[in-house]
């Protein structure tokens, strides 16, 4: 069974540094895609940026870029999310997503339960 | 741009059909995925690929596409199909990577 288990819930200040993660199972790490989508409260979904365990290749949106760090060990099958740098805006609730490509397209098969992360 | 758009409220009647769209440039399968989210709950896959299903997921829940529009078609809506639902993108050539749209909520009366 394909499981991915988040870290816990982060209260920080704003200039705080902070990395959380996501531990996978149930299926060969290095073979997916695998990263993170960002919620605001009461908004929709944004993509953040995936990592591809086998080869380390990292893409990010945009938007994000710059500003996290997306990582994955693959010793201990676990995906990271870093910010060196928190500013308010970046309170949210983010999930793990694992990603397979399929014909050319990539879509977010399991989905972790969320950290949220406050930022004051 | 690669922004796709979606309205942000739809309703059906219980038992009726109810189509959800994804608007925006080069939104045609089997690029768009499609994922439901309830309150409180992290999202679901519902439709990925050519019209693909996870096998956890109802036959009463399909997609297709023209060359602008991708749409998700619930048929026989139940009260347990109410939620959120986000259409997403990948841009195969260029960035961002994944798009999503901005999310329909579907209400069942």
């Amino acid at each position: 069974e394909v499981q991915l288990v988040q870290s816990g819930a982060e209260i920080k200040e704003a200039g705080d540094s902070l990395k959380i993660s996501c531990k996978a199972s149930g299926y060969i790490f290095v073979r997916f895609w695998i990263g993170w989508v960002r919620q605001m409260p009461e908004k929709g979904l944004e993509w953040l940026g995936l990592v591809y365990p086998g080869d380390a290749d990292v893409r990010y949106s945009p938007s994000f870029q710059g500003h996290v760090t997306v990582s994955a060990d693959t010793s201990l099958t676990t995906a990271y999310l870093k910010w060196a740098t928190l500013k308010s805006s970046d309170s949210a609730t983010y999930f793990c997503v694992r990603g397979p490509l399929y014909g050319g397209t990539i879509f977010f098969d399991y989905w972790g339960p969320g950290t949220l992360v406050a930022v004051s | 741009s690669s922004d796709v758009t979606q309205d942000s409220a739809v309703s059906v009647t219980l038992g009726q059909t109810v189509t959800i769209t994804c608007r925006g440039d080069n939104v045609s399968l089997p690029y768009v995925s499609w994922y439901q989210q309830k309150p409180g709950q992290a999202p679901t896959l519902l439709i990925y690929g050519k019209n693909m299903r996870p096998s956890m997921v109802s036959d009463r829940i399909s997609g297709s596409s023209s060359v602008t529009t991708a749409s998700l078609t619930i048929t026989g809506a139940q009260a347990e199909d109410e939620g959120v639902y986000f259409c997403s993108y990948r841009h195969r050539d260029g960035d961002p990577w994944v798009v999503f749209g901005g999310g329909t909520s579907l209400i069942v009366l």
